[in-house]
């Protein structure tokens, strides 16, 4: 399979544990998105790389989550000290950036987590 | 910052009827306006696209129509089958060099009713 992965599909914690999770983009894509999504809404943006750059975040991205891509391919998102209101759909999602197209947004399967 | 609303949350329709989702969005800079479905449990992806500088596109059964000046755009599926079944997103992104910052809607829930 060629496309984004995203890896723990499922993840169950504890409140004020910490959980990271990985995402492989499609090899040739250098922009990576992250976003939330929670039952009955569209996904949240969360924040984006430009290869290894973080370039944008939202201000839902409170001091507890920090997201890395350190050699511009995978991504982790890691969440701090969880919280019950954390519980929902974590998606990656990457696009080619050329600057001369509108780059479609690829999206990996999500991982589910759930806060105890 | 951009605001995308998307109604209706649900609709009905019988199996070779039309469905029509509409959206409307608030910052008249959003130049790319993409629909995703999403199947229970799958991840979203894109049926069809729809640039500033295009009024109307058309993929066989499903086609976009936007109106900048209104700032609305919809989403038409003509001859519904139960597979189209699904939620759909409308998003209106902002466009600047490689970078897209996508907004999305809160999503149609689509029953296409046999």
């Amino acid at each position: 399979d060629t496309g984004v992965s995203q890896d723990p599909r499922h993840k169950i914690t504890k409140r004020g544990q910490n959980v990271t999770f990985r995402c492989d983009p499609i090899s040739e894509h250098n922009r990576l998105y992250w976003y939330r999504q929670t039952l009955g809404q569209g996904p949240e943006f969360l924040t984006y790389f430009q290869n290894e750059a973080q370039l944008e975040k939202s201000r839902l991205l409170s001091d507890r989550f920090s997201a890395e891509r350190p050699k511009g391919s995978f991504s982790t998102l890691e969440i701090q000290r969880t919280e019950q209101g954390d519980s929902a759909m974590y998606l990656c999602a990457s696009s080619s950036g050329r600057t001369d197209r509108y780059n479609e947004q690829f999206f990996g399967p999500g991982t589910r987590l759930t806060v105890l | 910052g951009e605001n995308v609303e998307q109604h209706p949350s649900t609709l009905s329709v019988q199996e070779g009827d039309s469905a029509v989702i509409k959206c409307t969005y608030s910052d008249s800079a959003s130049n790319y306006f993409p629909w995703y479905k999403q199947e229970l449990g799958k991840r979203p992806q894109l049926i069809i696209d729809i640039r500033s500088n295009v009024g109307e596109k058309k993929d066989q059964r499903i086609a976009v129509t936007l109106n900048k000046t209104a700032k609305h755009f919809s989403l038409h599926i003509t001859e519904t089958q139960p597979e189209d079944s699904a939620v759909y997103f409308c998003a209106a992104t902002l466009r600047s060099g490689g970078y897209q910052k996508v907004t999305f809607g809160t999503g149609t829930k689509l029953q296409v009713i046999p």
